[in-house]
């Protein structure tokens, strides 16, 4: 077991183009997490997978996010069209209960920087 | 709405001080409360995790206390190291819109020096 892992850590792209990001949950992990942060402030949570099921999305995940879990092992986070207000660090977490709750285990984060 | 605040925002120290770190909510309708580092650059760090139904959780020279009905957590550290220094954040998981994310404080930036 080796933890959340995302790729790549670092990311810079001019305005305008479409960026992907990975994360590699712990294995058997069912639900997964992707939060956003900027610099000075808290995650603020985007969006939540059951297994491969996209159960809730945060209105700040605009058109122009999308995120996937085909399998329901890793994910990706798709920003299309990446404006400068983009740049932040995305952090993926996940845990492994079904129901109820439990501690969330954090990525490294991938930092991305839109010029 | 779940609003998360932490005070104070940034704290410096001399090594060796007990500290206290304050996270408070509006909302007390919560399933556990959750405080985790996170080092400059770095992913979170969980912490403790203190359920809805336990007043603290302790974890080495961490002690983290949880009083539901005045909305209130505190984060103590008890003889401060300089390897102490990051970011803590405290974060709760709303009953309302389920459990299945976390609403964070901006967090607390911890500098201890020699």
């Amino acid at each position: 077991d080796t933890g959340v892992s995302q790729n790549p850590r670092h990311k810079i792209t001019k305005r305008g183009q479409n960026v992907t990001f990975r994360c590699d949950p712990i294995s058997e992990h069912n639900r997964l997490y992707w939060y956003r942060q900027t610099l000075g402030q808290g995650p603020e949570f985007l969006t939540y997978f059951q297994n491969e099921a996209q159960l809730e999305k945060s209105r700040l995940l605009s058109d122009r996010f999308s995120a996937e879990r085909p399998k329901g092992s890793f994910s990706t986070l798709e920003i299309q069209r990446t404006e400068q207000g983009d740049s932040a660090m995305y952090l993926c977490a996940s845990s492994p209960r079904q129901g109820g709750t439990d501690t969330q285990y954090f990525g490294p984060g991938t930092r991305l920087t839109v010029l | 709405k779940q609003e998360v605040t932490q005070i104070p925002a940034a704290l410096s120290v001399p090594e060796g001080e007990n500290l206290v770190l304050n996270c408070s909510f509006t909302d007390s309708a919560i399933y556990n409360l959750q405080w985790f580092r996170q080092d400059p650059g770095k992913g979170l760090t969980s912490l403790l995790l203190i359920q809805s139904s336990q007043r603290e959780q302790t974890s080495g020279r961490l002690n983290a206390s949880l009083d539901k009905s005045s909305g209130r957590s505190t984060l103590y550290i008890a003889a401060s190291q300089p390897g102490d220094s990051a970011t803590y954040l405290c974060a709760v998981p709303p009953f309302s819109g389920g459990y299945n994310k976390l609403i964070f404080g901006a967090g607390t930036r911890l500098a201890v020096h020699p």
